[in-house]
């Protein structure tokens, strides 16, 4: 069974700083897709990015970029200039088919200080 | 606009009663699923639809139902038999182009009391 592993519970940065979010995963496929969700305080699930396995060049959205290492099976996103309303949680999810379910880490939950 | 509605936003129950929480989406998405957010355990997966008068278990099925009778709506029962019910409920539906992710409501609370 697929899995998405987040680690870390709790990540806090300075506003204007770069901060890393890790997840890694556990599948035996070889096309899948893996995305970053951010849940803010409204609990409104916003999608983030989104990237093919089968890419190697890592995807970018504007401040947000992910580091994907398919051999590691780890896709850590990189958010650059924080600011005040990236604070949320912020979920890392798979999937792999049209039959597959879209898999979610256990999130964690990011602070930006003032 | 399209998009997901789920209602109400926050739902109050007494222990021993069934509830139902309510998803529409005007997007015209074939599939429809439920999740159940609780703290630390991120978003597990209750009940899907991939079609009309079709549905499958997800991860944590006991002590709910659904039904899917038209496309549009995936209403989702808590009944008695779910052991510990008060959580936040997420409704997602998605295109066939299941490579975009899915697309989400704004989620009911529900607390049983």
């Amino acid at each position: 069974a697929q899995t998405v592993t987040q680690s870390q519970p709790e990540m806090s940065v300075q506003e204007a700083e770069t901060v890393t979010l890790s997840c890694t995963y556990d599948t035996s496929e070889s096309d899948y897709y893996l995305f970053w969700y951010k849940q803010p305080p409204s609990r409104q699930m916003i999608l983030v990015i989104r990237q093919e396995a089968y890419k190697q060049q890592n995807a970018t959205e504007n401040r947000f970029s992910v580091n994907f290492q398919k051999a590691a099976k780890s896709f850590s996103l990189k958010i650059s200039d924080s600011q005040l309303g990236d604070a949320a949680m912020y979920f890392c999810a798979y999937i792999a088919g049209a039959n597959s379910k879209l898999t979610f880490g256990k999130g964690i939950t990011l602070s930006v200080r003032p | 606009d399209g998009g997901i509605t789920q209602s109400p936003k926050y739902l109050f129950r007494k222990e021993g009663q069934n509830v139902t929480l309510s998803c529409e989406q005007n997007l015209n998405h074939d599939a429809m699923y439920w999740y159940r957010q609780d703290p630390g355990q991120g978003l597990r997966l209750i009940y899907y639809s991939q079609i009309v008068n079709d549905f499958q278990k997800g991860d944590i099925a006991e002590g709910y139902s659904v039904s899917r009778e038209k496309k549009e709506s995936f209403p989702l029962t808590v009944t008695s038999a779910q052991k510990n019910p008060t959580a936040f409920y997420l409704c997602a539906s998605r295109t066939g182009r299941w490579f975009y992710g899915y697309t989400f409501g704004s989620g009911t609370r529900l607390t049983v009391v």
